[in-house]
């Protein structure tokens, strides 16, 4: 089952500008995480918030988690064209990760 | 340091034919593993996942089945494919539950 929901799907900005990606979700999460996968490659982790935290940053990343609305968002600053990549963020709930449908990011140089 | 290998990278496999995926985890031990399937297009549909040798659970009722005999080994197999087992097949590792998975770089699966 799907539990996270990303928006937009899809997203092209030009190199140098911010991209932000949105995750909303349905139940009670023990955390969340989100990863990035380049075509036809596995899944990278980028960085993970638990759910009593409320923002974290690592490099040109940040990451917000709304728990009173379920949602959560990834900043990237300064996108460079080697950040084009899909996007997912995954719950983790009972200890198992259900992703979301992901958001296909282009960064035109 | 922690590394993941998943073979093979592509397979092309007729209907009815059996599969064997192998995935293969060093530098840790007692590692959670995972099965994924990913559709074109879509996010991950966790398959599989072990916390221990000969410990299996099934997330989704399917014609695949998992076995972990060893510590650090993930086997995916089917005894018939069936069309629908088409996708890109992904496994991955964590030290724990609620802990980041790191991927291996998947297999994708072509049925004729």
């Amino acid at each position: 089952s799907q539990q996270g929901e990303e928006d937009p799907q899809a997203l092209s900005i030009q190199e140098g500008e911010n991209a932000t990606m949105n995750c909303s979700y349905k139940t009670s999460i023990n955390n969340l995480q989100w990863y990035r996968q380049n075509s036809g490659r596995g899944l990278v982790h980028l960085i993970l918030i638990r759910s009593n935290e409320r923002e974290k940053h690592s490099g040109r990343l940040r990451v917000t988690l709304d728990t009173s609305k379920k949602s959560s968002s990834l900043l990237i600053t300064a996108s460079r064209a080697a950040d084009t990549a899909s996007y997912f963020c995954a719950t983790d709930t009972a200890g198992k990760l259900i992703f979301g449908q992901g958001t296909t990011l282009q960064v035109k140089p | 340091s922690q590394t993941i290998h998943q073979w093979p990278a592509t397979l092309v496999q007729p209907v009815g034919s059996p599969l064997s995926l192998e995935c293969t985890v060093e530098g840790t031990s007692n590692p959670n593993l995972y099965w994924y399937r990913q559709a074109a297009g879509r996010g991950l549909q966790l398959l599989f996942y072990s916390v221990g040798i000969g410990q299996i659970s099934s997330e989704v009722p399917q014609n695949l089945s998992a076995s972990r005999p060893q510590d650090r080994q993930f086997i995916l197999s089917s005894k018939k494919l069936l069309l629908s087992d088409s996708g890109f097949y992904l496994c991955a590792w964590s030290f724990t539950s609620n802990q980041p998975q790191h991927f291996g770089d998947g297999t994708r699966l072509s049925i004729l």
